[in-house]
């Protein structure tokens, strides 16, 4: 299975940081890369998909790049709504594997 | 409005059964991947499930083969997890979630709220 390795587990930030998330995978994953939201008590929710795009609705401070093993989650001037935990999940291949996540708490 | 809802979930003794349901609206169901994924208390994301668009293909986590089995009824847009051999760490919030249609890889872009499964005796 791909190992996937998300840093930082967790950190503080404040609003209007600029927020960065890595994860690694273990072997070559092209672009297939997605990276969920996740607040307390909710489902997770699609931020990005194929490493960068965007999902519809998502607000553009979000933005993800990476291709290959090596992948970035940023987030430009951190909202409070933004504080939450963030997950990068490979689909290149099953099983399916997920970070372990990284939590974005409040300063 | 897109919509996944699961149902099924509740405590269980060891070695129990259970059966999950997720049922959709709001989208061509039939033509879409659909998807297991389960959250223990306090911890990360784990996939468990995976069935193609019309069921020929299934996959599943190495932690749930042999225990678990995923099948879908397209006319009644339904996914179901049938979980048995039922372990303690198999406690978990069971999301069922929307993955693509047509060929390639795709991501899970629609999640249900969950059900809660409990493993105790």
């Amino acid at each position: 299975a791909i190992r996937v390795t998300q840093s930082p587990s967790s950190f503080s930030a404040s609003t209007g940081d600029r927020v960065t998330i890595t994860c690694r995978a273990n072997q070559g994953i092209s672009t297939f890369l997605a990276w969920y939201q996740q607040k307390p008590g909710k489902a997770p929710e699609l931020l990005i998909f194929a490493a960068s795009t965007l999902q519809n609705g998502v607000p553009s401070r979000f933005s993800g790049s990476g291709s290959g093993t090596d992948f970035t989650l940023t987030i430009n001037y951190l909202q409070s709504e933004d504080f939450a935990t963030y997950y990068c999940q490979q689909y290149y291949s099953y099983p399916w594997t997920f970070g372990q996540g990284t939590q974005v708490e409040s300063k | 409005e897109v919509q996944l809802v699961e149902s099924g979930g509740g405590l269980v003794k060891p070695g129990g059964t259970l059966r999950l349901s997720c049922t959709a609206s709001g989208f061509i169901f039939g033509s879409y991947t659909m998807n297991w994924v389960r959250q223990a208390p306090g911890k990360g994301l784990e996939w468990v499930s995976s069935i193609s668009s019309g069921g020929t293909y299934i996959y599943y986590a190495d932690s749930v083969k042999g225990r678990f089995t995923i099948s879908r009824d397209n006319a009644r847009r339904s996914v179901d997890l049938q979980v048995s051999g039922m372990r303690a760490e198999d406690t978990s919030v069971y999301y069922c979630a929307r993955g693509g249609s047509g060929y390639g890889a795709y991501p899970m872009d629609v999640w249900g709220q969950g059900t809660t499964v409990t493993v105790s005796s």
